[in-house]
């Protein structure tokens, strides 16, 4: 079965510095694989997917990730982070290899230090 | 456009009653889902809908159901609610499978406690 692990459950930063976010993965194929944010008390926003092609895949607010095959990750980056990115970052992974499955990692909690 | 509503925001239930959870999209999408997040579990998928009257189950459908009788709602019912249905419920829409890749939208969710 597929299967998403977030190994840090919490993650402090000083505003303006580089932050990168691990995702595994487990899946027999390339799976589709998403990152996803919630801010506190919202629903959750895509910041980026990945599908096919190009490894490194850009998305909302300056995030970019790293799809590396090699070591079933897709982790998250940023290189200068803001008070605002303060919040849950989700890793998913979707297949309809047997029927629609979507599931998510554990989360990543981030605190900005001024 | 309003996106994904939910309602209500947040419930208050004891054991052995039944509520049904409301869940609309204005954006013409076909794709809909119900969503779970639990503490340290992240968010798990209920039950989910590729269609005006087609749905199917998700990861963990027990104790719940779901119909889709518009393209715009999808409600999520509670027939008999248990504390382990304490959560809070996210409803999402897409253009496409979310496990094909489609990009959900998600509403701002539902608190449910079960006493």
């Amino acid at each position: 079965a597929q299967s998403v692990t977030q190994p840090d459950i919490h993650i402090t930063v000083s505003e303006g510095a580089s932050l990168e976010l691990r995702c595994n993965y487990s899946y027999g194929a390339t799976p589709y694989l998403f990152w996803y944010v919630q801010s506190p008390g919202q629903g959750l926003q895509l910041l980026l997917k990945y599908f096919s092609g190009d490894t490194l895949v850009q998305g909302i607010k300056g995030f970019e990730a790293e799809f590396k095959r090699s070591q079933s990750s897709f982790n998250l980056r940023k290189p200068s982070v803001h008070w605002s990115d303060a919040a849950e970052y989700f890793c998913a992974v979707g297949s309809i290899i047997t029927g629609n499955q979507f599931y998510f990692g554990t989360g990543t909690s981030l605190t900005v230090i001024p | 456009n309003a996106g994904v509503t939910q309602t209500p925001k947040f419930q208050v239930l004891k054991t052995g009653q039944s509520m049904t959870l409301q869940c609309a999209q204005d954006m013409n999408h076909e794709y809909m889902s119900w969503y779970r997040q639990d503490p340290g579990m992240g968010l798990r998928l209920i039950h989910y809908s590729v269609g005006a009257g087609i749905t199917d189950q998700g990861e963990v459908p027990n104790g719940y159901n779901v119909s889709r009788s518009t393209t715009e709602d999808f409600p999520l019912r509670l027939l008999s609610a248990a504390p382990s249905q304490t959560s809070v419920y996210f409803c999402a829409s897409s253009y496409g499978l979310a496990g094909a890749g489609g990009t959900q939208y998600f509403g701002p969710g539902t608190r449910l406690t079960v006493l």
